[in-house]
């Protein structure tokens, strides 16, 4: 089966940079991804790591450990309106793609 | 610019109806899917299809069917509502490969049972 673990909430203050990590096992594997879901809206694609490394997109990036099963992602110079759910997802075995509970993070002034 | 578009927004059930909530794309994309969010909690999986008459489950599937006629449409079928039902639904589609998984999401279906 598949599973992912990652942190329920995460408070940090504006310009600050804050980690997210996700822990996740998998019968196979095909990439992780990280999605962004604000109140009342539908999820958004932030970013994808099928290889070992960082990925970089603006103040976002996003790190994968194949080995360890791990993985994390990075949100730099934090502005309010990245207040939002953080959702890691693992494409598995099948090509079923199965999501974490998410991460709540919530940007103070 | 559709991409992908669910219906309806909102719907109110009476335990044991049924319904069907409608899911389309444009973007010719192979792999379809139907996930739940419950108050506060992360997407679940309900069924899954990567082509046109292929369609598997998810981590969640009791309760619901689904078919996949067509390259575009997936629709979700609630064959007796039950409140345990009531969630927000949300359509999804990505391409084929390995690589590049961006999944894009419908706006959503609040379903709500009484």
């Amino acid at each position: 089966g598949q599973s992912l673990e990652q942190p329920s909430e995460v408070t940090a203050v504006e310009g600050a940079i804050v980690q997210i990590n996700c822990t996740y096992q998998t019968s196979g594997f095909y990439g992780l991804s990280w999605y962004q879901q604000h109140d009342g809206g539908a999820p958004t694609f932030l970013s994808y790591n099928a290889l070992d490394g960082l990925e970089e997109t603006g103040r976002f990036s996003s790190f994968l450990s194949r080995s360890d099963s791990y993985g994390y992602l990075l949100l730099q110079e934090l502005q309010m309106k990245d207040s939002a759910s953080y959702f890691c997802a693992v494409r598995g075995g099948g090509f079923k793609t199965i999501f974490g509970a998410g991460t709540r993070l919530f940007v103070k002034a | 610019n559709a991409g992908v578009t669910q219906t309806p927004k909102f719907q109110v059930l009476k335990t044991g109806q049924s319904m069907t909530l409608q899911c389309a794309q444009d973007m010719n994309h192979e792999y379809m899917s139907w996930y739940r969010q419950d108050p506060g909690m992360g997407l679940r999986l309900i069924h899954y299809s990567v082509g046109a008459g292929i369609t598997d489950q998810g981590e969640v599937p009791n309760g619901y069917n689904v078919s996949r006629s067509t390259t575009e449409d997936f629709p979700l079928r609630l064959l007796s509502a039950a409140p345990s039902q009531t969630s927000v639904y949300f359509c999804a589609s990505s391409s084929a490969g390995a690589f590049g998984n961006t999944i894009y999401f419908g706006e959503g279906s609040w379903l709500t049972v009484v």
